[in-house]
Parts: C-alpha cells; structure tokens; sequence
C-alpha cells in the first residue's frame, strides 16, 4: 500500500516560531499536496508540487512556503506562525503515469499555535 | 469555474437505514470522480472512484456510487447503514488530461451522524 507519513500528529507552537511540517511518501508519486482543513471551510490547497524543486501555489499560499528537495519529500513551512495557522494540515500524493488515479493522504497534522 | 457541490452540510440517519449522499459538479468535460472517508481525527481515506465503463462503481465498506452523465452527479450510498459509519465524506473530480492532472477539486464534505 501507498503510505503518505505526517511526521507529528499534534504541534503546539508559538506565535511567531518558524514552524516545518515534513511529509514523505513510499510510492516514487511525481505529485504531492498541502492541505488545511478547517470547520465549514473544507479543504483549502496551499501549495502542491509536480516535480522536485518544484512548486505551484495554491488557494491560500499567504504565510506559507515549501520545499521538495527530493521526489518523496515534501516540506511545509510556515514563516512566521500566527494564531490563524492553527488548523489540521493534510499533505497527500498522487501519480499521474496512467492517468489520474486520486490522492492518498496522510493522517494529518493539528497544529496549534498559541 | 470547475466546482464540486455537496448540497448536504450534515446528516443524520438511523443504524440499519439507507443513505445517499449527494455530490454534484461542473467540469469542462467528463472528469475522474473519487468518494472519500474522514473519520474524526485523520486523514481522507479513498471510498471508491469511477474512471469510465459501468457507471454504478463499487467500494469498500459496502459503499456505492452511481455517475449520472445527464446530471453531472456522482451519488454515494449504502443499502444499511453501520454506527461506524459516521465520518465525513468528500466527493472530488479531476482531470483526464492536460497541465492539471494531478489536481483534485473537492467538495466542502458532509458530516454523517447514526442514530442507534
């Protein structure tokens, strides 16, 4: 099975702390994904990456940046966390060798930040 | 604009009833469809998904979803519906072909509550 890996289930940060949230996938996926879901919101895109070194924004890019240095790794980092970063953040990856064959997702990260 | 609509914020239903959850779109053409789970807590997990061919897709759980060209829905549902089956759900497209392959859009969700 395709296995999306969230290193941390639960942050608690400071406001203003630069925060990494680090995302790995086992599949050799070309695509990963930067989610944050919030209540009534659903999920919002932040930024996504086809390749490595590479990277699109998404929806709501504001406050966030990434970085794939290698194809299974897939960084999030906020810049300067405020308190309306807290969010459950979702990274997901997908293949697109034979068509698009949907995201697999990982657990998810609750972020607070206090 | 390519959207995903899923009329239905919340709903409640009782143990052993059927339920369908409503998922409409608005695509240039006919899109990849995907159904997926969120129990409290964690990640989306894939339901079931319709390439092409027989347009009622089986998947996991029991769950079912019918894709309706002529109204451009892509229903789930359940015959009898379990406890464990409350969760989120997430209706999603996505593109055949071209730059934005890869991308998923997805709808806003819909809570599922069971009433013992």
């Amino acid at each position: 099975d395709v296995k999306v890996t969230q290193s941390s289930r639960y942050l608690v940060k400071r406001t203003g702390e630069k925060v990494f949230l680090e995302c790995v996938q086992d599949m050799d996926h070309e695509n990963m994904f930067w989610y944050r879901q919030d209540p009534g919101l659903g999920l919002r895109l932040i930024y996504f990456s086809y390749d490595v070194k590479m990277k699109e924004k998404g929806d709501i890019p504001e406050g966030y940046s990434v970085s794939r240095e290698k194809k299974e790794r897939f960084s999030l980092i906020l810049e300067s966390a405020s308190t309306n970063q807290t969010s459950m953040y979702l990274c997901a990856s997908s293949s697109t060798g034979r068509g698009n064959y949907g995201y697999t997702f990982g657990s998810g990260t609750r972020l607070t930040v206090v | 604009a390519q959207s995903v609509t899923q009329p239905d914020i919340h709903i409640t239903v009782s143990e052993g009833a059927s339920l369908e959850l409503r998922c409409n779109y608005s695509y240039g053409a006919t899109p990849y469809l995907f159904w997926y789970v969120q129990s409290p807590g964690q990640g989306l997990q894939l339901l079931l998904k319709y390439f092409s061919g027989d347009t009622l897709v089986q998947g996991i759980k029991g769950f079912e979803a019918e894709f309706k060209r002529s109204q451009s829905s892509f229903n789930l549902r359940k015959p009898s519906v379990h406890w464990s089956d409350a969760a989120e759900y997430f209706c999603a497209v996505g593109a055949r072909s071209g730059g934005s392959q890869g991308n998923l859009i997805f709808g806003k969700g819909t809570k599922l509550s069971v009433k013992p």
